[in-house]
């Protein structure tokens, strides 16, 4: 049973450009979360979403983040014109979504993008 | 709505046991553990739910009062293999339909031969 998936594992773009990045959840998960984490500090909640939902995204920055988990396909994490305080690992977790604030999470290996 | 961890880093020696604390300000529903190395996925450990439920694996193990809305987990005889940073993430009491987690910034640990 594979894992959470991610890629690209790493990502460079310049300044002003767009940065995708896609996760596959785990066989049998519905529900999918990315975190962004800074180097050396903890992971910061930006969205959680089930298909073709976005159920939470309190924690993502209101201008040029998006996110969307369509009903094919893997979760994509959409960035516009980054600057570079949007680099950092971007991680993808993923649950089966059976029971709510137990369910547990699976992280993926990360997306680290670096803006130049 | 961060938890805090405690401390924020700590070696040890091979065999010697550690206690890593997790405090809320809020009113917890469960509390996950979570150990990362460097430059890889946060790896799970184990869930603990509300009602004073002790878990453990191998030689480490983890509590959970929700009166005094914290976590600790427990590390005996640590071993070179127990090294990396770990988390906790937090599920508030308040938190109904929303599953994300609220991680602390994390503790070092290292064990050194």
């Amino acid at each position: 049973n594979a894992g959470v998936m991610q890629n690209p594992r790493h990502l460079v773009r310049r300044r002003g450009q767009e940065a995708r990045l896609r996760c596959s959840p785990m066989k049998g998960h519905s529900h999918v979360y990315w975190y962004r984490q800074l180097p050396e500090e903890g992971l910061k909640f930006m969205v959680y979403l089930q298909k073709e939902n976005i159920i939470d995204e309190s924690g993502m920055p209101k201008e040029r983040f998006s996110a969307e988990f369509p009903k094919e396909g893997p979760s994509i994490l959409r960035i516009q014109q980054v600057v570079r305080g949007d680099s950092a690992a971007y991680f993808c977790a993923s649950s089966p979504g059976l029971e709510t604030s137990t369910d547990t999470q699976y992280f993926g290996p990360g997306t680290r993008l670096t803006v130049l | 709505q961060q938890p805090v961890q405690s401390p924020q880093a700590v070696i040890l020696r091979e065999g010697e046991d550690a206690v890593i604390n997790c405090s809320s300000s809020k009113a917890l529903y469960s509390v996950h553990w979570y150990r990362q190395k460097h430059g890889e996925a946060p790896v799970f450990l184990m869930i603990l739910l509300k009602g004073g439920e002790q878990k453990g694996h191998d030689k480490i193990s983890a509590s959970f009062n929700e009166k005094k809305q914290q976590s600790s987990l427990y590390l005996t005889a640590s071993q070179l293999s127990y090294s990396g940073t770990y988390f906790c993430g937090t599920h508030n009491s308040d938190q109904t339909g929303a599953n994300n987690l609220f991680f602390g910034t994390g503790t070092r640990l290292t064990v050194i031969p």
